[in-house]
């Protein structure tokens, strides 16, 4: 099945700097990846995902990349805000595995004033 | 969250004891599905459930039972087999789409033993 690694477990980046995340994979056949975010004592909630179609997709300060090659995606947050401390999840799909979604581990951003 | 209601918020188990975790959505997505989330680990998916009446077991159903009598509603069962049920667990709904993944998520409940 699929195997996903996401790095680093914590992450501390100063107010205004960028923070990037990045996540691998194993299945060759997965082509959904999405990115989640989530607050303390809540569920996550989808920020931006991406289609092996395509490369790049950005929303605001946020940004998600594909390489299929090395089957590696990653989410770049730029200008970072307080806000943004979470614990953000990766997560792939393969084709017609609709309900078996393999999320990462999680990367616990804090980011400080 | 947004239409997604998990109750209670934290519940305390003791020892020998079922406890039920509720999950009602008005979303009117057709897929439910319970994760377990444990501090440091990814999401494990326990049950899901595509159509009324039927579910299937995910990655780790053993100590666990659902049901889905209604669309609405998927609840879950920590039974006593279960012995390290302390997580925190997340019900999630898909609406299925043939070019559709996206999973909604509740605000989770905590549940300990005591």
């Amino acid at each position: 099945g699929e195997n996903v690694e996401q790095h680093p477990s914590t992450l501390s980046v100063q107010e205004g700097d960028s923070a990037v995340i990045k996540c691998t994979y194993s299945d060759s056949a997965s082509n959904y990846f999405p990115w989640y975010k989530q607050e303390l004592g809540k569920g996550p909630q989808l920020i931006i995902d991406i289609r092996s179609n395509v490369g790049e997709k950005k929303d605001q300060r946020i940004a998600v990349t594909l390489n299929k090659t090395a089957k590696h995606f990653s989410l770049h947050i730029t200008e970072t805000q307080p806000e943004d401390s979470a614990v953000y999840f990766c997560a792939a799909i393969p084709t017609g595995g609709g309900n078996k979604l393999t999320f990462g581990t999680g990367t616990q951003l804090k980011v400080e004033l | 969250d947004g239409g997604i209601t998990q109750s209670p918020k934290y519940l305390f188990r003791k020892e020998g004891q079922n406890v039920t975790l509720s999950c009602e959505q008005n979303l009117n997505h057709d897929a439910m599905y319970w994760y377990r989330q444990d501090p440091g680990q990814g999401l494990r998916l326990i049950y899901y459930s595509q159509i009324v009446n039927d579910f299937q077991k995910g990655d780790i159903a053993e100590g666990y039972s659902v049901s889905r009598e209604k669309k609405e509603s998927f609840p879950l069962t920590v039974t006593s087999a279960q012995k390290n049920p302390t997580a925190f667990y997340l019900c999630a709904t898909r609406r299925l789409l043939s070019t559709n993944e996206k999973l909604f998520f509740g605000s989770g409940t905590q549940l300990s033993v005591l």
